[in-house]
């Protein structure tokens, strides 16, 4: 069946250090894998994806792993800082027969970054 | 600021009441998708509008219900509410259906009573 398992619920790191959040998906299928952000209170926001064909995609302070092999994700941030703090959730992209697509999120990880 | 509009922000009502949640999508954007969280079920897609049209069906119950209008806004009506139904309800959208990028609304919480 489909699921998006994250390893850890809560990340704890110091503020200019580097976090890294992994995430295991299960279905082989997905065309994208998307890394979400959520803040408190706000809806989930859009930071990196990766094409399912690539292993690795960096963007401005964040890079994305993809392992296909053992079916792992993971989003690396640079420099840590107070407002990366929030929930990050990996997703699975899948496009349906008739054109639609659907996200499949997985359970979350909470950053927290510590001054 | 993500652009898309969700009205209303909170929602309460009673079990057996029906409800209907509002969505503007981000201007330019066709597709829109509707999104359930719980505190036990994490984030789970209910259904997806492309122009007015389905395209994409998740785990949305009977009960609940969607369009896309003319306009591009869209409605979901959930009836027959049950406790279980409190959650915050989402609604994202994208330019075109496929893309990755969506740009979620600050959703709508509904608390069942």
């Amino acid at each position: 069946g489909e699921s998006v398992g994250l390893h850890l619920p809560t990340l704890s790191v110091q503020e200019g250090d580097n976090s890294i959040i992994n995430c295991a998906y299960s279905n082989s299928a997905s065309d994208y894998f998307i890394w979400y952000k959520q803040e408190s209170g706000k809806g989930p926001q859009f930071i990196i994806d990766i094409r399912s064909n690539m292993d690795k995609r960096q963007g401005q302070r964040v890079t994305v792993l993809l392992n296909k092999t053992v079916k792992h994700l993971s989003l690396q941030i640079a420099a840590t800082q107070p407002g990366d703090s929030a929930v990050y959730f990996c997703a699975e992209n899948m496009k349906l027969t008739g054109g639609g697509n659907k996200l499949t999120f997985g359970t979350g990880t909470q950053l927290k970054v510590e001054l | 600021d993500s652009g898309v509009t969700q009205t209303p922000k909170h929602l309460i009502t009673a079990t057996g009441q029906r409800v209907t949640l509002r969505c503007s999508p981000r201007s330019g954007d066709l597709s829109v998708y509707w999104y359930q969280q719980s505190l036990d079920q994490g984030l789970q897609f209910l259904i997806q509008y492309y122009n007015g049209e389905e395209r994409a069906k998740g785990n949305i119950l009977e009960r609940f219900s969607a369009q896309q209008f003319p306009d591009l806004h869209s409605e979901l009506n959930l009836s027959s509410l049950e406790l279980g139904d409190s959650a915050l309800y989402f609604c994202a959208s994208s330019v075109l259906p496929g893309d990755t990028e969506a740009f979620f609304g600050q959703g709508t919480r509904l608390t069942v009573v």
